[in-house]
């Protein structure tokens, strides 16, 4: 199975808000509503931010936000802030009973 | 307290074995499952496959199977990666990740373990 795919950068000035898009097929994302969000910053290990589409574990910022419609899912920061700046990925569940990272986004703080 | 805590660092020839652990505690190991992440270097993530430690039931990625062997040792709370024969294209920081339940996310990650393979 191939990658989700999502944009290579996203930038934004601070307090801004920005999206992060997330395409999978219906055999992935638009097959399940288990598609989470993950922050990477260098040299770390990943973080939950999201999971089953749109729901934030505790402990994380609710500037952080999901969504899904058909074959794309979707995270968005808004408040934009200096430590958001991080590479991003999404996930999903998959109709061969594993999983699929995507791609991956880094997000620049302007 | 959560913790999966891995094997640290290795250097290997290509040709090598290897067996890379992730041990955990703080929790019922034989109840969640564990999952293995590829970081290779300055590229993304790629999830190689996952183990039920409570029966051995293992998945594997189309692109992991038949390359590496997820397996685990439930008495000592600890899940293994391993290769039969390394490549140089098998240097890659290692995660491990615990997911509470299959289809779910993944809520803990252990530290990684850096492999590198070079002649």
């Amino acid at each position: 199975q191939s990658a989700l795919t999502q944009p290579a950068s996203v930038s934004g000035s601070p307090g801004q808000s920005i999206t992060i898009s997330c395409t999978g097929t219906s055999s992935d994302v638009g097959g399940y509503n288990f598609v989470s969000w993950y922050q990477q910053h260098p040299g770390k290990a990943p973080k939950l931010m999201i999971y089953d589409v749109s729901n934030r574990p505790s402990g994380v910022s609710n500037r952080f936000s999901g969504s899904k419609s058909g074959n794309t899912a979707s995270l968005t920061i808004s408040g934009l802030q200096a430590e958001d700046e991080a590479d991003y990925y999404c996930s999903s569940y998959t109709s061969s009973s594993t999983y699929v990272f995507g791609t991956g986004t880094k997000v620049t703080v302007l | 307290e959560v913790q999966l805590v891995q094997s640290g660092a290795e250097v290997k020839k290509p040709g090598e074995s290897l067996k890379i652990s992730c041990k955990g505690s703080g929790y019922s190991f034989t109840t969640y499952w564990i999952g293995w992440v590829r970081q290779m270097p300055g590229k993304g993530l790629e999830w190689m496959g996952i183990i039920y430690p409570g029966d051995s039931d293992t998945r594997y990625s189309p692109s992991f199977q038949g390359q590496v062997t997820i397996s685990a040792d439930k008495s000592i709370s600890t899940a293994y990666l391993q290769w039969s024969s390394l490549k140089a294209s098998d240097t890659a920081m290692y995660y491990c990740a615990r997911v509470d339940e299959l289809r779910g996310p993944v809520d803990y990650w252990g530290q990684g373990t850096l492999v590198t393979v070079s002649s």
